[in-house]
């Protein structure tokens, strides 16, 4: 079955350290994006990618980095910049065709971050 | 800007009795708009969207949605809710067409069954 897959499931990060992401699809998406989500707080836009070699930032970019070398990837690194790192990240795809109805979003199952 | 509004933080609910989340949106053209389920630990799924036609829509589960424009809502319902039902929901809003659908969420209704 077609699907998003994100890894690892529960992610630590030390000091300073900068961490990966992952999240592979196999449902043939143009769009993929990130997301974090805080208690209480719903789910925010990090970044998010039309196309394979480019991406733009969403509405909580700073901290983060992204790239998309492959359609079917979209890993996401959190920097050492990013001072709160602790938190559920969720990635999700859709296809979309431009001037066409977009098509719902689909998502992975998450990965929750904490600080050790 | 697009923004979504979900009054209640926490509903809670008999098993067997009906359930009614509110969504307000603000949205400066034709919204696009979905209800999703979050179950602990896990990610988004689906329960139905709207964009045009009919302003009930069903979706998946026996949940349904009804679209008012004028009140710029788009109240999710279920007549008699299961304890599995238990989950946070999300309501979304986003532009119907482009090359990419930038979402907004709203802060979600976590929904808590008693037997």
């Amino acid at each position: 079955d077609g699907g998003i897959t994100q890894s690892p499931k529960y992610l630590f990060r030390k000091e300073g350290q900068n961490v990966t992401l992952s999240c592979e699809q196999n449902l043939n998406h143009d769009a993929m994006y990130w997301y974090r989500q805080d208690p209480g707080q719903g789910l925010r836009l990090i970044y998010y990618s039309q196309i394979v070699n480019d991406f733009q930032k969403g509405d909580i970019a700073e901290g983060y980095s992204v790239s998309r070398e492959k359609k079917e990837s979209f890993p996401l690194t959190v920097t050492s910049a990013q001072k709160n790192p602790t938190a559920f990240y969720l990635c999700a795809s859709t296809s979309a065709d431009p001037g066409r109805w977009i098509k719902p979003q689909h998502f992975g199952d998450g990965t929750r971050l904490s600080i050790l | 800007a697009q923004s979504v509004t979900q009054p209640d933080i926490h509903i809670t609910v008999s098993e067997g009795a009906s359930l009614e989340l509110r969504c307000n949106y603000s949205y400066g053209a034709t919204p696009y708009l979905f209800w999703y389920v979050q179950s602990p630990g896990q990610g988004l799924q689906l329960l139905l969207k709207y964009f045009s036609g009919d302003t009930l829509v069903q979706g998946i589960k026996g949940f349904e949605a009804e679209f008012k424009r004028s009140q710029s809502s788009f109240n999710l319902r279920k007549p008699s809710v299961h304890w599995s039902d238990a989950a946070e929901y999300f309501c979304a809003v986003g532009p119907p067409t482009g090359t990419a659908s930038k979402l907004t969420f709203g802060t979600g209704t976590r929904l808590q069954v008693t037997l």
